[in-house]
């Protein structure tokens, strides 16, 4: 069965620095997503992605994030200046077009030092 | 702002139960609800997808049902098994995108 995959399943970082998570959404999906999930907290919206453009975003999602699908298969979140809060599982989901599900990857855990 | 609940917390149950975890959420007007399953340090599992137009939706033992004027849906598990512990998660979006979730029932199936 088609999967999100994502890249690295855990990244180690020092604050300031940038960091760059990667997706792969299925195969002709057209819609994306992140999400975080801070410890012991509710999975939490970041952004949505259609049509090369983004279509809805968080209040969490301010100018720090950014998100780009620079080709046909990758999907990615940077985020500027990381910050300790900043630590938190990352998840890429992805949907076919109509009123489908999200389908989510195992995620990617990030640890800001 | 969408504001979902999922009771219980936890829920301990021996094996061959069957239970019902619940989610409630406070804006009925939802594009669609979706239930996941979380094992540990893993991803989320989709599990059933519920439209706002529909009434409850199966799989295999899994049965989801949705009364969107009072705000809840409730996941049944029918006969557990010990491999169906984990965390159970409700979710729900109002235009398709984004999604609000709730904290989640922990469930342990005891052989």
């Amino acid at each position: 069965e088609p999967e999100v995959t994502q890249t690295p399943s855990h990244q180690v970082t020092q604050m300031g620095q940038e960091v760059i998570l990667r997706c792969v959404p299925i195969s002709n999906h057209l819609y994306f997503y992140w999400y975080r999930q801070i410890l012991g907290q509710k999975v939490e919206f970041l952004v949505s992605f259609y049509n090369n453009e983004i279509s809805e975003k968080s209040e969490i999602f301010d100018d720090q994030f950014s998100v780009e699908r620079p080709d046909g298969s990758n999907f990615t979140l940077k985020i500027r200046s990381t910050k300790l809060e900043d630590s938190a599982m990352y998840f890429c989901a992805s949907r076919d077009r109509g009123r489908q599900p999200q389908h989510f990857g195992d995620g990617t855990r990030l640890s800001i030092l | 702002k969408q504001e979902v609940t999922q009771i219980p917390a936890a829920l301990s149950v021996p094996e061959g139960e069957n239970l019902v975890l619940n989610c409630s959420f406070t804006d009925s007007a939802i594009y669609n609800l979706q239930w996941f399953r979380q094992d540990p340090g893993k991803g989320l599992t989709s599990l059933l997808l519920i439209q706002s137009s529909q009434r409850e939706q199966t799989s295999g033992r899994l049965n989801a049902s949705l009364d969107k004027s009072s705000g809840r849906s409730t996941l049944y598990i029918a006969a557990s098994q010990p491999g169906d512990s984990a965390t159970y998660l409700c979710a729900v979006t109002n235009t398709g995108n984004q999604f609000y979730f709730g904290t989640g029932t922990s469930l342990t199936v005891i052989p």
